[in-house]
């Protein structure tokens, strides 16, 4: 089991640019989350996702789309990229149930100069 | 809605010695608490939660944490630190009815020799 993947590790955009961050899960769980996070601020949650073909938006959603047409994967898009966007993204999986632990992929390090 | 607060942004202690984190939190429901590592570089371990039961929690690597429904308290402690307890440590809150975390600001631990 590979658990959750993201893709790529780092990127670096210009403002204006667009680009997508894919997140990958092998166990089957039905939630899958975005985050975004910040020196001092924690994680804050862009947008989620009960299951295939369903998305909410989170704490932080401006500026970002996602999407998910298969259980398994996640893709958090940014259109016209903005300086305020640079930050490490995290994705993370989990059950639908009482417990719901979520488990985060390794990141993604962007920076848009 | 729930938040959580971070007591301390950062804190240095000497291997063998004891760390307790603070993590306080508010909400108007039940809440599930938890604690996640994230060590260098990496994504977010889970540590231990509370679901319900014993206040009590034993996690991972020799920690534990105390649940205080009176004091809207989650502090994690662990009796003597190694230099690989070295990371950044998140206190988080679920509604027992959702699925969505909330994150605090983190604590950097820094265990010197």
């Amino acid at each position: 089991n590979a658990g959750v993947t993201q893709t790529p590790k780092f990127r670096v955009l210009k403002t204006g640019q667009s680009m997508t961050l894919l997140c990958a899960q092998d166990m089957n769980h039905e939630y899958m989350y975005w985050y975004r996070q910040d020196p001092g601020m924690g994680l804050r949650l862009i947008h989620y996702s009960v299951g295939e073909g369903t998305t909410a938006k989170g704490e932080v959603p401006d500026g970002y789309n996602v999407s998910r047409l298969k259980k398994q994967n996640f893709l958090l898009g940014l259109e016209s990229a903005a300086p305020s966007q640079t930050s490490v993204y995290f994705c993370a999986s989990s059950l639908i149930g009482a417990e719901g632990t979520q488990y985060f992929g390794p990141g993604t390090r962007l920076t848009v100069l | 809605a729930q938040s959580v607060t971070q007591l301390d942004s950062q804190v240095p202690v000497f291997e063998e010695a004891p760390v307790e984190l603070r993590c306080n939190y508010s909400s108007s429901v039940s809440v599930y608490l938890f604690w996640y590592v994230q060590y260098p570089n990496q994504g977010l371990q889970l540590l231990l939660k509370y679901l319900s039961g014993s206040t009590l929690v034993k996690g991972i690597n020799g920690f534990e944490a105390e649940f205080n429904k009176s004091q809207t308290s989650f502090h994690l402690r662990k009796p003597s630190v190694h230099i690989s307890d070295t990371a950044e440590y998140f206190c988080a809150v679920r509604g027992a009815a959702g699925n969505k975390l909330t994150f605090g600001g983190g604590t950097r631990v820094l265990v010197k020799p």
